[in-house]
């Protein structure tokens, strides 16, 4: 079983529509939650960074981590289709040593919003 | 404009053959990495390196070996030993374990 479990897809949604991505894993120790956007041939850029439990807004977008489920999902509002992209969740502890600054990420979940 | 470049953007290797490929940064970032990305897979890690002329190995290290000479560069090669390097590679650098930052990756082929 992976630690992190992403749905990859494919996702297609019409504009407008909200989207509703989702991961879910099993380390308990994991305790910085990412969510990074990727266009094709491209690098992951981030989206949203969160700490822990809670939720947190920006613009579109909001990322909510609940830990006692080990789930996390990223919500668009109003989705575009600038929006098309793989969506990868990451994530990490906060251990050093040989954990260091390592990510862990999902597979990625494929979105296409179109017109 | 600070950021991370890979270069080149499309690499092909013969059988038997090492190639090397570049990652350099301007963000004055300590912690730079490098993972793999195959389809349906997310991103592995190879190597990581905290500081420069120190790096250690990830998940996927073998048939890989880094440098770190440099703090704004930490080249990744590719051995023979790999049979399969067909992948999408990609270098990020952070502050220490902080927001890591990607470059644009390099994709590599078999002839």
């Amino acid at each position: 079983q992976k630690e992190v479990e992403q749905d990859p897809g494919p996702l297609s949604v019409p504009e407008g529509a909200i989207v509703s991505l989702n991961c879910t894993y099993s380390n308990s120790a994991f305790q910085y939650f990412m969510w990074y956007r990727q266009y094709s041939r491209k690098g992951p850029e981030l989206l949203m960074y969160t700490y822990s439990s809670g939720n947190k807004e920006d613009g579109r977008f909001t990322a909510q981590v609940d830990k006692s489920s080990k789930y996390i999902s990223l919500f668009i509002r109003d989705s575009q289709p600038s929006d098309s992209a793989t969506y990868l969740c990451a994530m990490r502890s906060n251990a050093g040593g040989t954990s260091y600054g390592k990510l862990t990420f999902g597979q990625g979940t494929i979105l296409t919003v179109h017109p | 404009d600070g950021g991370i470049t890979q270069s080149p953007k499309y690499l092909f290797r013969k059988e038997g053959q090492n190639v090397t490929l570049s990652c350099e940064q301007n963000l004055n970032h300590d912690a730079m990495y490098w993972y793999r990305q195959d389809p349906g897979q997310g991103l592995r890690l190879i190597y990581y390196s905290q500081i420069v002329n120190d790096f250690q190995k990830g998940d996927i290290a073998e048939g890989y070996s880094v440098s770190r000479e440099k703090k704004e560069s930490f080249p990744l090669t590719v051995t023979s030993a790999q049979k399969n390097p067909t992948a999408f590679y990609l270098c990020a650098s952070s502050w220490d374990q902080g927001t890591q930052h990607f470059g644009d990756g390099t994709r590599l082929s078999i002839l």
